[in-house]
Parts: structure tokens; sequence; C-alpha cells
């Protein structure tokens, strides 16, 4: 069975450095764009990046560019994503997502993880 | 950049109902076009992908269709667990991928 399972909420304040987590497990971690998708507070869906776990390959949509970072260690299944210094915009919840196809940028995402909420407020 | 912009924002039909949504890219991206489902508090779920194409596990009452610029999700008889946000979503190249706005539904 395909899962996702992301790292809990978190709570921040301004300034603060933050990295949420990503383990897939199920299915070949290495061959699967991972991505990363924004839901602001009742707002809709964003996407924010993929990344390709096998060597690290990562695209950013030019919104998310420089604000973040995607990553991934593929020896433990796991992609991030991290702030170096949060902002109270920031405030969301954070998704990652499987590509539906092997090896595929152009692609949606067919399993995604429970989402990781950040509050950040001083 | 390529925008996406789907219509209605908001909608409210009966049970039973024939359902459609709309979604109108401002340039051509051929197929490369998904549906989701987000219902409330619930993560998104993958509907449609290539235009037309049902993920599997999903009822046979949504479809898709287009090519193009235009596209449609159709619920073709409307059910109450189908209460939730759409959203088209363009995958033609990344990292320029985005969604739609969101429609959503609501039974009346």
């Amino acid at each position: 069975e395909v899962q996702l399972v992301q790292s809990g909420a978190e709570v921040k304040k301004p300034g603060e450095s933050l990295k949420i987590s990503c383990k897939g497990s199920g299915y070949s971690f290495t061959t699967y764009w991972i991505g990363w998708v924004r839901q602001m507070p009742g707002k809709g869906l964003e996407w924010m990046g993929i990344i390709y776990p096998g060597d690290s390959d990562t695209r950013y949509s030019p919104s998310f560019q420089g604000q973040v970072t995607i990553s991934a260690d593929k020896s433990i299944n796991t992609a991030y994503l991290q702030w170096s210094s949060l902002k109270a915009s920031d405030t969301a919840i954070y998704y990652c997502a499987k590509g539906i196809w092997v090896g595929a940028t152009q692609s949606p995402f067919d399993y995604w993880g429970q989402g990781t909420l950040v509050a950040v407020s001083s | 950049d390529i925008q996406m912009t789907q219509s209605p924002s908001s909608l409210s039909a009966s049970v039973g109902d024939r359902v459609t949504i709309t979604c109108r890219a401002s340039q051509g991206i051929s197929n490369y076009l998904a549906w989701y489902q987000q219902k409330p508090g619930k993560v998104p779920k993958l509907l449609i992908y290539a235009a037309s194409t049902l993920q599997s596990g999903v009822p046979s009452r949504f479809s898709g269709s287009g090519s193009g610029t235009d596209f449609t999700l159709t619920i073709s008889s409307l059910q109450p667990e189908d209460v939730a946000t759409y959203y088209c979503q363009k995958y033609n190249s990344a990292p320029s991928i985005t969604f739609g706005q969101g429609t959503r539904l609501e039974i009346k």
C-alpha cells in the first residue's frame, strides 16, 4: 500500500527556521517525483515544487523559488520542505504528494500525505 | 505564464442533478489536465487525469472531457457525498504547474 506520512503540526515564531518531512512507503521512492502543495487558511491549492529522490533534481514554482528549499534523503525514503526564516504568511497546511508516472515531471499527484499544519505567530 | 480559470467559483445543485464545472487555459495545454476533489477538512483526491482518464476507484458518475484550452468535469448524478471543492490542475510543463482557483459544490 502506497503511503506518504508527514511530520506533525508545528507552531513557530517569525524568523525561526523549520524543516518538515514526508516519508514514503509501498512504492519505489527513488523513481517518482514528489511534490509539495500549499493551502493557506480557507484558500486553494498552490503547487510549490517537486523533487526526484533518485538524484535530488528539483524544480520550483517561480512563486516559491528562493522562499523554501525542497530536499530528499533516499536512504530513508523521506522528502523535506524547509524554511530558513518563517513569516506569518507561511501559515498554511502543506501537503506532499507523489507523481503518478515513473520519472515524469509533467504529472498529476495520485497519493497525498495527510498534511502538516504550520502556524507562524508572534 | 498560462493562466487557468475555473467556473463557476461556487455551485449549488440538487441530488440527482447533472453538474458541470469548466476550466479554461489561456493557451493550449493539449490534454495535460487533472481534476481533484477536496472534501471539507480532507486531503485532495485525484479524480481524473489526462483530461478524461478516470483514476482507479473513482465512481463512474465522474467524467472529464476537453483538450487544448477548454475542459469540463461532469458529475452525471450528484450525490450527497460529492459536496466538496473541485480543482483543475494543468501539468504540461514543470515548474509551471498550477491549480485552478477551485469550485465549491454544495447540495441545494
